[in-house]
């Protein structure tokens, strides 16, 4: 089983589009969170939620909307899609109770944007 | 600030020692962390050091931490091919929630 599960992999879309990307995780985590990875493969946060409550919003375009419907979802949003938002996005969640930083990664969403 | 540097890139011969360097800026990060991609995949826990401790070893794993020098590394001996993925830095902010900020990847390529 998937603990913490990403849907589409891969996402290629035109400039201008509305696409979203969906995370689940079965661990039971309260905390979780969406990383963008560029292709220099630097890895930055964008958001983190707890217990669906919005904990961390870093500088990211209002373009960029996530939604937690329930602590096992975090799901993200992004309008008018440009070229720079081409990246892999990962999920990932963590529990208070487990190592502190350890964070438990999905497998990664491939945004494309032609 | 927050920031984290490592090199990009390390090529070892199978069998040998191989060594990642990070350095870090925040004196007060508490934790720091070894995160290891494979190819296509998420980013996964590879080991962890706090920051009172100079060494810790696991396995063939050794992490060393300076903090006056505010800088990681890891030693990974007879390295396998195996091995062969993107190793992650990264350091964990105090005063938040589970905030980590990671380096941009040492990728080890592991030839026989």
């Amino acid at each position: 089983d998937t603990a913490v599960s990403q849907t589409p992999k891969y996402l290629v879309t035109q400039m201008g589009n509305d696409k979203s990307i969906k995370c689940e995780q079965n661990l039971g985590h309260d905390t979780m969170y969406w990383y963008k990875q560029d292709s220099k493969k630097f890895l930055k946060i964008m958001f983190s939620y707890n217990n669906k409550e919005l904990i961390i919003n870093e500088t990211v375009p209002n373009r960029f909307s996530p939604k937690s419907p329930d602590k096992a979802h975090l799901n993200l949003h992004i309008n008018s899609l440009e070229l720079g938002d081409s990246a892999v996005y990962f999920c990932a969640s963590s529990s208070r109770t487990s190592v502190v930083g350890e964070l438990f990664f999905g497998e990664g969403s491939r945004l494309t944007v032609l | 600030g927050e920031d984290v540097e490592q090199s990009l890139f390390l090529s070892v011969r199978e069998g040998d020692s191989s060594v990642i360097n990070c350095t870090y800026t925040d004196s007060s990060s508490t934790y720091l962390y070894w995160y290891k991609q494979e190819p296509g995949a998420g980013l996964q826990l590879l080991t962890y050091i706090f920051s009172n401790m100079d060494m810790k070893q696991d396995q063939r794993l050794t992490v060393l931490l300076n903090k006056k020098d505010k800088h990681l590394s890891l030693r990974i001996a007879d390295t396998q091919t195996g091995d062969s993925a993107i190793y992650f830095c990264a350091e964990y902010l105090s005063g938040g929630y589970n905030k980590l900020i990671f380096g941009a990847g040492t990728r080890l390529a592991v030839h026989p």
